[in-house]
């Protein structure tokens, strides 16, 4: 079975700092995807990148970059130059075959000012 | 739609009585997630439709728990017999069919109590 653990269940920066949010997974596939997605206070859930396992290079949207290692099934998240409307719940989500999809519990973030 | 839709937005509901969820996926999508999150928890798989292949039910909590979607389009989720535990938001969500790894597309939920 597929899991996907997200180790921190609340985390803060300070505006205008860097943070990074950790993301481990476990799978016996070898070609899949993996996603972070953040869930303001709306809720609305708002996909923020997505990373291709076949694909060395992490992949990189503005000021959200992730860290892949493959090897160790590790997807973190940095986010650069925190804002305040970072201010949200972010799931980590593993998709494989079909579009199957399974996400973490999910880490809390503060961004004071 | 331009969206994912549902509704009701908010239901509360007494404990015994059933509920029906509605979701109206994007046009065209074809495949189609119901997700329960609980306050302040994570995201937990409730069950998958794929264009005309049989559903993935494996979330599904407990034999209360129903869904089915016509025509390939609307989804509805059904809770019998109601109980207190099964208050949370009902997320559904949708996704095109092309190959894995497409983006999903997030509804704004149903909030259910019940009392």
């Amino acid at each position: 079975a597929q899991t996907v653990t997200q180790s921190q269940p609340e985390m803060s920066v300070q505006e205008a700092e860097t943070v990074t949010l950790s993301c481990t997974y476990d799978t016996s596939e070898n070609n899949y995807y993996l996603f972070w997605y953040k869930q303001p206070p709306s809720r609305q859930m708002i996909l923020v990148i997505r990373q291709e396992a076949y694909k060395q290079q992490n992949a990189t949207e503005n000021r959200f970059s992730v860290n892949f290692q493959k090897a160790a099934k590790s997807f973190s998240l940095k986010i650069s130059d925190s804002q305040l409307g970072d201010t949200a719940m972010y799931f980590c989500a593993f998709a494989y075959n079909n579009n199957d999809m399974r996400f973490g519990a999910g880490t809390r973030l503060t961004v004071k000012p | 739609g331009a969206g994912v839709s549902q509704s009701p937005s908010n239901k509360v509901t007494e404990k015994g009585k059933d509920v029906e969820l509605r979701c109206d996926p994007i046009s065209g999508h074809t495949a189609l997630y119901w997700y329960r999150q609980s306050l302040g928890q994570g995201l937990e798989f409730l069950i998958y439709f794929q264009g005309n292949s049989a559903p993935d039910k494996s979330g599904l909590p407990s034999d209360r728990f129903s869904a089915e979607r016509t025509g390939g389009s609307v989804s509805t989720l059904t809770i019998q017999r109601t109980q207190q535990e099964d208050s949370a938001v009902y997320l559904c969500a949708s996704s095109s069919l092309g190959g894995f790894g497409n983006t999903i597309y997030f509804g704004e939920g149903s909030w259910l109590t019940v009392v």
